[in-house]
C-alpha cells in the first residue's frame, strides 16, 4: 500500500532561519514523489518533483530510498513561504493515483 | 490557457436534490481527476479519467457519478447526498501517464443540508 507521512502538522520558524519539512513514504516499488503547496486563498500547485531535481523558490528535496524520505529544505526562510505543504506519492505503474500526506502548515515569523 | 476552471464556486443542496459540478481545461491534458477535501485534511482521490475513460474509481458511493463528455470537460453528478458529503471538491488535470504535474482547479465548496 502507498502511504505518505508528514509528522509535523504545524511548523513555525523565523525569517532567515533554515526550514525542513519532513516526509516519509511507504511503497514497495519505485516511487515518484512531489511537493505541492497551497498559499493563502490560492489553489493547490506543484512546488517540485524528485525526477526534475530542480530548486524552486529556493526549496530542494532529495529522495532518499534507504530512509524512504523526501524532506523539503530551504536554507533561508522568507515570509512568503508561509503556506500549507503537502508531500505526495505516485507509484502505481501506468496509473495516476496521487496519495497525499496530511500536510504541514508552515508559518514564517518576521 | 493554463488554468483549470470549476463551476459553481459554492453549492448548497438538499439531500433529495440532483446537481452537477463542472470542470474544464484547455491545456490538452488527457487525464482528469476528482478529489474530495474535508476541512484541515489532504485531498482524497475519487476518480481518474484517462483518454475520456474511467481508469480509477476509489470505491466512491454511487450517489457520485462522474462523466467525461470530451477531453476538456469533466462533470460530477450528485444525487441523494448525505450531510457528511459536504466538502471542497477539487478537479485536476495532467498529461496522461505517471510523474506528470497535476494542475488543480479552485474547487467547489459543497454543503449538503
Amino acid at each position: 500500500a502507498q502511504r505518505v507521512t508528514q509528522p509535523e502538522k504545524l511548523l513555525s520558524v523565523f525569517k532567515g532561519a533554515p526550514v525542513e519539512l519532513k516526509c516519509n513514504y511507504s511503497y514497495s516499488g519505485s516511487p515518484e514523489l512531489f511537493w505541492y503547496v497551497q498559499y493563502s486563498r490560492q489553489r493547490l500547485q506543484l512546488l517540485l518533483r524528485h525526477i526534475s531535481r530542480e530548486s524552486i523558490k529556493g526549496f530542494t528535496a532529495d529522495l532518499n530510498k534507504g530512509e524512504t524520505s523526501f524532506h523539503l529544505k530551504k536554507p533561508f526562510a522568507q515570509e512568503e513561504d508561509s503556506a500549507m505543504y503537502y508531500c505526495a506519492l505516485s507509484g502505481i505503474q501506468g496509473a495516476q493515483k496521487l496519495v497525499f500526506g496530511q500536510g504541514t502548515r508552515l508559518t514564517i515569523n518576521p | 490557457d493554463t488554468e483549470v476552471t470549476q463551476t459553481p464556486k459554492h453549492l448548497v443542496m438538499g439531500m433529495t436534490n440532483k446537481k452537477s459540478l463542472k470542470c474544464e481545461q484547455h491545456m490538452g491534458h488527457r487525464a482528469m481527476y476528482w478529489y474530495k477535501q474535508k476541512a484541515k485534511k489532504p485531498p482524497e482521490l475519487m476518480f481518474v479519467y484517462s483518454y475520456e475513460k474511467l481508469s480509477i474509481n476509489e470505491s466512491v458511493p454511487s450517489r457520485f457519478s462522474p462523466e467525461c463528455p470530451n477531453s476538456s470537460l469533466l462533470n460530477l453528478h450528485l444525487h441523494a447526498l448525505q450531510p457528511e458529503d459536504s466538502a471542497l471538491y477539487l478537479c485536476a488535470s495532467s498529461h496522461a501517464g505517471t510523474g506528470y504535474e497535476q494542475y488543480f482547479g479552485p474547487g467547489t465548496r459543497l454543503t449538503v443540508t
